[in-house]
């Protein structure tokens, strides 16, 4: 079975441009979480998505936003980047058993907001 | 101004001595917990999962423990390996899909 998938794998962006970033989870795990992870901060919970509503959401202004398809693929986007939004994003699928959530993640897309 | 990074626990073990890794968590309402092991470049990759009625739970080498009265667990690696070089984190989910991930541990096994 193949695993989480991220594209793109690194993004360079400039100050004041929006982005968007993409996950394709695992076949039949239908929620989908977004994690921040830099040096300053560790990995920090952005949201989760389960049948394309968002369900949960952690601490992070409103340019960070996230939609579901149908599919349950996902999409991130920040806009108005600002140089401290540099980081790993990473992905995460999950497959809920018993109501707790195995979380599996993707590579991740390293972006460099310059 | 600059971010000052998180300065990790490090962990030095020689190769084929057992490796502990302790992590303190905050909500005594969580119910379920993961290791997560991330090398270099990669995202994190699952390890070993535990929820709250149980105190241990053992994998392929690797053995977690939970004490829920002093909100702590523990991660050990028998016959650690240069392999097992990484950082370590275990999260704690608190609800959902929403983890909370501790600030992690590096682990380096000197050959």
């Amino acid at each position: 079975k193949a695993g989480v998938t991220q594209t793109p794998r690194y993004l360079i962006k400039t100050r004041g441009q929006q982005v968007t970033l993409s996950c394709s989870p695992i076949s039949g795990h239908r929620s989908v979480s977004w994690y921040q992870q830099t040096p300053g901060q560790g990995l920090q919970f952005l949201f989760e998505y389960f049948s394309e509503t968002q369900r949960n959401k952690g601490n992070f202004p409103g340019r960070f936003s996230g939609r579901q398809f149908s599919n349950s693929r996902s999409e991130m986007n920040v806009s108005t980047l600002e140089l401290g939004d540099s980081a790993l994003y990473l992905c995460a699928s999950s497959l809920e058993m018993d109501g707790h959530y195995e979380q599996y993640f993707g590579p991740g897309t390293r972006l460099t907001v310059t | 101004g600059e971010s000052v990074g998180l300065h990790l626990p490090t962990l030095s073990v020689q190769e084929g001595d057992n490796s502990i890794i302790n992590c303190a968590y905050s909500n005594s309402a969580s119910d379920y917990f993961i290791w997560y092991k991330q090398e270099s470049g990669k995202g994190p990759q699952f390890i070993i999962d535990i929820r709250s009625n149980m105190d241990k739970r053992q994998g392929q080498r690797v053995t977690v423990l939970l004490n829920k009265t002093v909100k702590h667990l523990s991660l050990q690696i028998a016959a650690t390996q240069p392999g097992d070089s990484a950082v370590y984190f275990c999260a704690e989910n608190q609800f959902r899909g929403k983890l909370i991930f501790g600030q992690g541990t590096e682990l380096s096994v000197k050959p």
